[in-house]
């Protein structure tokens, strides 16, 4: 099976500036999660997608914002873009059969970078 | 919301001595403990796990151990070897139907050769 697989690798953007980003998770997985990690933080939880539906959603303001399709895919927006939102940016992906407790697995992630 | 405390932040070891990494974590409620490996430029891979209906758990040279009533669950990493060298994260998730990962700030292990 393929693995979690995320586009684009690389971005730079200017201050201001919105960007998207995609999540093909592993077939047959209907979870999409996303996480932001940087040096100081670590790795912070954004938002769960499961059945196109946004399922939890972490401590993050609204300019971040995402959707999941009908085959699972994932995308994650943020808007007006701040220096602080430079990070990489992982999405994961999980069966979720019942309730929780299934492993994820990440993508290879995306690395924004703000101007 | 679940908080998750990693010790030590990082970790250096000669080849072939034994790695122990610890996390706490808050929410009693969490029952689901995974452990991942980050290397350089590389996404997190897990590389074990274990459940709260469990002690311990073994997977060749690693080992992961639990403690609920202390809130509290180790890495042990044994014959280190050059290749272990990276950042080792844990997490916790509560069994609330989410699949929502709280993660520790990472241990950094280095294994000199």
């Amino acid at each position: 099976k393929a693995g979690v697989t995320q586009t684009p690798r690389y971005l730079i953007k200017t201050r201001g500036q919105q960007v998207t980003l995609s999540c093909s998770p592993i077939s047959g997985h209907r979870s999409v999660s996303w996480y932001q990690q940087t040096p100081g933080q670590g790795l912070q939880f954004l938002f769960e997608y499961f059945s196109e539906t946004q399922r939890n959603k972490g401590n993050f303001p609204g300019r971040f914002s995402g959707r999941q399709f009908s085959n699972s895919r994932s995308e994650m927006n943020v808007s007006t873009l701040e220096l602080g939102d430079s990070a990489l940016y992982l999405c994961a992906s999980s069966l979720r059969v019942g309730r929780g407790l299934n492993e994820q697995f990440f993508g290879p992630g995306t690395r924004l970078t703000v101007l | 919301g679940e908080n998750v405390e990693q010790h030590p932040s990082t970790l250096s070891v000669q080849e072939g001595d034994s790695a122990v990494i610890k996390c706490t974590y808050s929410d009693s409620a969490s029952n689901y403990f995974p452990w991942y490996k980050q290397e350089l430029g590389k996404r997190p891979q897990l590389i074990i796990d274990i459940r709260s209906n469990v002690g311990e758990k073994k997977d060749q040279r690693i080992a992961v151990t639990l403690n609920k009533t202390a809130k509290h669950f180790s890495l042990h990493i044994t014959e280190t070897q050059p290749e272990d060298s990276a950042v080792y994260f844990c997490a916790a998730t509560p069994n609330s139907g989410y699949s929502t990962l709280t993660f520790g700030k990472g241990t950094m292990l280095l294994v000199s050769p």
